[in-house]
């Protein structure tokens, strides 16, 4: 079956733009994670889906970045007035169940660029 | 708070060499679950094998196998008789008592020298 995708797979945008990122996770998946993951580094956490609703959302910088997942599928990931420092990896996971306890299978991430 | 440290940056071995990762957790949860993911150049996190805190059985899988301790925190990953595949970073993560997130150490990078 298929695994988890997001798209686009590379995204470069000015600074001050309006940027959004999809992830489709694997069908039946219930939960969904994004992460941010810089270079040299590990995956940062941003926030956690559990269905339609987010359940943690502690690890969002501010308030430029925003995710949705309205149909508990499909979520996008938000980021207004695009800064520098923004650049990086982000990354999308599902897992079966509710927490983190189970696996996560990670998607190929999309790596974004702010000039 | 919790923390994960993988105090090796870089490792270099060549084939068939045994190697050693290291992890030392933090945290103040009497549960938590302990994984180990690979990242392979491709980009995409591969789970390797998840641990909780009351089940302190090593566990051997093929060449692979994890050594966990609670008494030191640590959590480490042993590859056997290394292979040019097995290059990549790895990466160290604790779940919270909530299991809402991961916290990913820094990664090790595992090069593997034909």
């Amino acid at each position: 079956g298929a695994g988890v995708s997001q798209t686009p797979s590379n995204k470069v945008t000015e600074k001050g733009k309006y940027v959004e990122l999809r992830c489709d996770p694997i069908s039946g998946h219930t939960a969904l994670y994004w992460y941010r993951q810089s270079l040299g580094q590990g995956p940062e956490f941003l926030i956690y889906f559990q269905g339609t609703g987010a359940a943690d959302d502690s690890g969002l910088p501010n308030d430029r970045f925003f995710a949705v997942r309205p149909e508990g599928s499909v979520s996008t990931l938000k980021i207004q007035r695009t800064e520098r420092g923004d650049s990086a990896v982000y990354l999308c996971a599902s897992s079966s169940n509710a927490g983190g306890h189970n696996e996560q299978f990670f998607g190929p991430g999309t790596r974004l660029t702010v000039l | 708070a919790q923390k994960v440290t993988q105090a090796q940056t870089e490792i270099s071995v060549v084939e068939k060499e045994d190697v050693t990762l290291d992890c030392v957790y933090e945290t103040r949860d009497t549960t938590y679950y302990l994984f180990w993911y690979k990242q392979p150049p491709s980009g995409e996190l591969v789970f390797l094998i998840r641990r909780n805190s009351f089940d302190e059985q090593n566990e051997i899988s093929g060449r692979y196998s994890w050594n966990f301790q609670k008494s030191t925190s640590s959590f480490n990953f042993t590859i056997t008789a290394s292979q040019v595949v097995d290059s990549a970073v790895y990466f160290c993560a604790l779940s919270d008592l909530t299991g809402n997130q991961f916290y990913f150490g820094t990664g090790t990078s595992l090069t593997v020298i034909p």
